[in-house]
Parts: structure tokens; C-alpha cells; sequence
């Protein structure tokens, strides 16, 4: 059990949609991370939060964005979907006192795109 | 850029086995290196990692050592248990205060009583 929760679990959208995934962390976390995982593959760093702020990003183009609010929850947005982003979607918080090797990860979404 | 290569699975094997999961890196510098094992619904979980070179990381039976010269960073368990079934990743953490994590493929095992 991290305290790193998800949702919704499953979504199926169509090729074109936008979809808005959630994370909540647990109190004190103020960094979020969100990673992308395909199918047989490991997951692959979208982008980093911290203090609400973006401050780090993978090699994803601009229609993935995310939110992060004050509550330690956090949103992955990704809009014009297309059928390559079916995947799993994991978001890894940390606390504000832990190091960059303390994260933990929530147990995901799985986006089906058709 | 930072990659990873792990042995791929899936692996099967019968409890008490000797485990042996390869991982090699391409980074600059002194990465940190982690495992993580992800069980069947639940997100990854940290399961052992090594800062620097030499380092040896270990936890629930599980044993990784940091080899610098070699860039390996090999996971090795000396009896598996049914219970040990899961996908098994290797990752880095570049130097330079990222918190960027770059995985492997991940690998599979199945451990049968």
C-alpha cells in the first residue's frame, strides 16, 4: 500500500478524444511524476510537478499536460488521442522531506484508445 | 541518452530456484540504480536500489550490486518463493538532481510450487 491512489481504473476512449486521468497523493507529497507504460514495455517519464509547476519533461509532445493542485492531487490531461497512447498511466508522488528516491507509485490507469 | 537493457522474460521457475535477472546501463557519470517489481494490480513498488559504485542493495532475499566497470547492475535471489511472481524492472536515475526514472523493458517470472 503506497497511498497513491488512481482513477478511474480502466477507460476506453476513441482516437481523437481528450481524456483527464487522476492521481492523489498522500498529504505532504508536493511532487508528482507521471509516467507512460505500453504494453511489454517499461514505463517511460512524461513529465514532473512540483509546487503545482511543471519541471521536468520526457519526450512527449504538447497535447499531454497535466494540473497539480494544492490538495496533493494531480491530473494527466492528453488531448487529440491517438490509438499509440493505449497504455498504462502511473503517477509516483513524493514527500517534500523524502529524497528523489523515495517516490511511490500509484497502481495506474489503463487507457484503451480505439 | 540514459537507457537501460535488461534480460527479457517471461521466466518460469520452480520455487527454490536460483534467480538471476541481467540489467546493463548507458549512462554519464554515477547513476543511481533501482529495481522495481510490480505485482499483478498494484503499482510498482521499490524494491532495492545502489547509490553509488559498489554499492550492494538488498532487501527480502533480493540482492543487486553496482558494478561501475562492467555497467551492470544484475538482481539475484538464492531461493524464489511462489510469492516472488511478478514483472521485475530495472531502472536509473541520471546524475544531476533529475528525478526522471529511465526503465527497462521489464521481465516476467512465474515461480510454480
Amino acid at each position: 500500500e503506497t497511498g497513491v491512489t488512481q482513477s478511474p481504473t480502466h477507460l476506453i476512449k476513441t482516437r481523437g478524444q481528450q481524456v483527464t486521468l487522476r492521481c492523489s497523493s498522500q498529504s505532504g507529497h508536493n511532487t508528482v511524476s507521471w509516467y507512460q507504460q505500453a504494453l511489454g514495455q517499461g514505463p517511460q517519464f512524461i513529465f514532473q510537478y512540483y509546487r503545482e509547476e511543471e519541471n521536468g519533461r520526457g519526450n512527449f509532445p504538447p497535447r499531454f499536460s497535466g494540473l497539480q493542485f494544492p490538495n496533493y492531487s494531480s491530473e494527466l490531461n492528453v488531448n487529440a488521442l491517438e490509438l499509440d497512447d493505449s497504455a498504462l498511466y502511473l503517477c509516483a508522488s513524493r514527500p517534500r522531506s523524502g529524497g528523489a528516491d523515495t517516490q511511490y507509485f500509484g497502481p495506474g490507469t489503463r487507457l484503451t484508445v480505439l | 541518452g540514459d537507457s537501460v537493457t535488461q534480460m527479457e522474460g517471461p521466466v518460469t521457475l520452480s520455487e527454490e530456484a536460483f534467480l538471476t535477472i541481467n540489467c546493463t546501463y548507458t549512462a554519464t557519470g554515477y547513476p543511481s540504480l533501482f529495481w522495481y517489481v510490480q505485482y499483478p494490480g498494484e503499482g510498482l513498488q521499490l524494491l532495492l536500489k545502489a547509490t553509488k559504485a559498489d554499492d550492494k542493495g538488498s532487501n527480502k532475499g533480493f540482492e543487486a550490486t553496482y558494478r561501475k566497470e562492467t555497467t551492470s547492475f544484475h538482481l539475484e535471489k538464492g531461493s524464489v518463493q511462489v510469492s516472488d511472481s511478478a514483472v521485475y524492472f530495472c531502472a536509473l536515475r541520471g546524475q544531476g538532481g533529475s528525478e526522471k526514472l529511465v526503465f527497462g523493458k521489464g521481465m516476467k517470472l512465474t515461480v510454480n510450487p
